[in-house]
């Protein structure tokens, strides 16, 4: 069973297009965490979301963490082919010494 | 220069051969990690080190052991190696701090590994 579900698991759109991602869980976290992974490297973190409902901006990446700390989303304004990765989020639990990774997205900007 | 390097970068073995996968970091981090990621699967974890002399066990540990030899060196094994164990490896680091969002982990260029 995964603690963290991510949706879509694959997703390819035009360049200039926006676009969603989520991460979801029957869970609280105490923080959430994104990560984008390019082939041939390891997975690289964006951002951390600490407070329910708070909301962290990237450039044209927006990210959200849900009001109850369950879920968690990803934004992407004017996709660009540099966007192109594997998104993962991950959690850390409350009494939990490591972190729990969802299962991705695989985004491809199609130029 | 990287602050988390791995070696090998590429490794195909055979099935029952031992193999040592090797990871370093510069980052001054007291926490290490190994992973190992599927297609489908996302990354799960092997081992954790929270220092030297603290090793324990992840989700997913049979056939797999692990060495730290320094805070800043940390080694996984396979004893003995077979197909399923076929798998990108990612080690990771992370600070040790308490507060919510503390274990932000940097990662390594990753390991493939073949056992045929």
């Amino acid at each position: 069973t995964q603690l963290l579900e991510q949706s879509p698991q694959f997703l390819s759109i035009q360049e200039g297009e926006n676009l969603t991602v989520y991460c979801n869980s029957s869970s609280v976290f105490s923080s959430l965490q994104w990560y984008r992974q390019e082939p041939g490297e390891g997975p690289v973190l964006l951002v951390t979301v600490v407070t329910g409902g708070e909301v962290k901006k990237l450039k044209r990446l927006t990210f959200q963490f849900g009001d109850a700390r369950k879920d968690s989303s990803l934004h992407i304004t004017a996709a660009q082919t540099g966007d192109t990765g594997l998104y993962l989020c991950a959690g850390d639990q409350t009494g939990a010494n490591n972190l729990f990774f969802g299962t991705g997205t695989r985004l491809t900007v199609i130029p | 220069d990287a602050d988390v390097t791995q070696t090998p970068r590429n490794r195909i073995t055979k099935t029952g051969k031992r193999i040592m996968l090797e990871c370093s970091q510069t980052k001054g981090h007291d926490r290490m990690y190994w992973y190992r990621q599927d297609p489908g699967l996302g990354l799960r974890l092997i081992y954790y080190s929270f220092d030297v002399k603290d090793i324990n066990k992840g989700e997913i540990s049979d056939g797999y052991s692990v060495s730290r030899q320094a805070q800043a060196k940390f080694s996984l094994s396979l004893e003995s190696a077979i197909p399923n164990q076929t798998a990108l490896y990612f080690c990771a680091t992370s600070d040790s701090g308490t507060g919510r969002g503390s274990y932000e982990q940097y990662f390594g260029p990753g390991t493939r590994l073949t056992v045929t």
